[in-house]
């Protein structure tokens, strides 16, 4: 059965600290997207990873992509309250499954 | 106005009645997708369509029809309604070619009472 998981399903944080989100998928991909979605609004693209060992950063966060074990990273430096949200992988094989999200809160 | 657009925002319906949820876009992209999201479950695709004319089946499909005779309309069909189809429907899109990075339109919120 074709499983994107990720981990951990909730997480509430201090502002400042760090942390990692957990992505597994149960089928050969090189391709893994992480969207962002704020609370009652669409969801927004963060990063695209579209071959092992790819990593992409933008300001707190950075994403990376291990084919070969099936899994992507989702790290987190020095959170602010903006990065309060609700995270999701993806994984296109072929067609695009979702993780079941990652809901982030950040405490000052 | 460019870029990915949804219609109704809302709707509320009673069993049994058929609803349609529209979407448009205006970049030309081959692919559009349809998505449910729940509780609990993220986002699951119901259909997807790679061209004018050319759908197919999602993880989802069942209790969902879709039509694309343009490229820029993608519209989902609930031809009879159930409560179990209440949910948050999303419709994205992305070009033909290039990194598969769908683009989400706002999202229809559909109450099935």
């Amino acid at each position: 059965e074709l499983k994107v998981e990720q981990n951990p399903l909730f997480l509430s944080m201090q502002e400042g600290k760090n942390y990692t989100i957990y992505c597994n998928y149960s089928t050969t991909s090189d391709r893994l997207y992480w969207y962002r979605q704020d609370p009652g609004k669409s969801l927004e693209s963060l990063f695209v990873l579209l071959s092992n060992g790819a990593v992409k950063q933008e300001g707190r966060l950075m994403a990376s992509l291990d084919t070969k074990a099936r899994l992507s990273t989702l790290h987190i430096t020095a959170a602010v309250h903006d990065l309060s949200a609700t995270y999701f992988c993806a994984v296109d094989i072929p067609d695009m499954r979702f993780g079941a999200g990652t809901r982030l809160t950040v405490k000052p | 106005d460019a870029g990915i657009t949804q219609s109704p925002r809302y709707k509320i319906t009673e069993t049994g009645r058929q609803v349609t949820l529209m979407c448009h876009q205006t970049w030309s992209h081959s692919y559009m997708f349809w998505y449910r999201q729940d509780l609990g479950h993220g986002l699951r695709l119901i259909y997807y369509s790679a061209a004018a004319d050319i759908t197919d089946k999602g993880e989802v499909p069942d209790g969902y029809v879709v039509s694309r005779s343009k490229t820029e309309n993608f519209p989902l069909t609930l031809e009879s309604a159930t409560r179990s189809q209440t949910s948050v429907y999303f419709c994205a899109s992305t070009p033909t070619s290039g990194s598969n990075e769908q683009f989400f339109g706002p999202g229809t919120r559909l109450t099935v009472l």
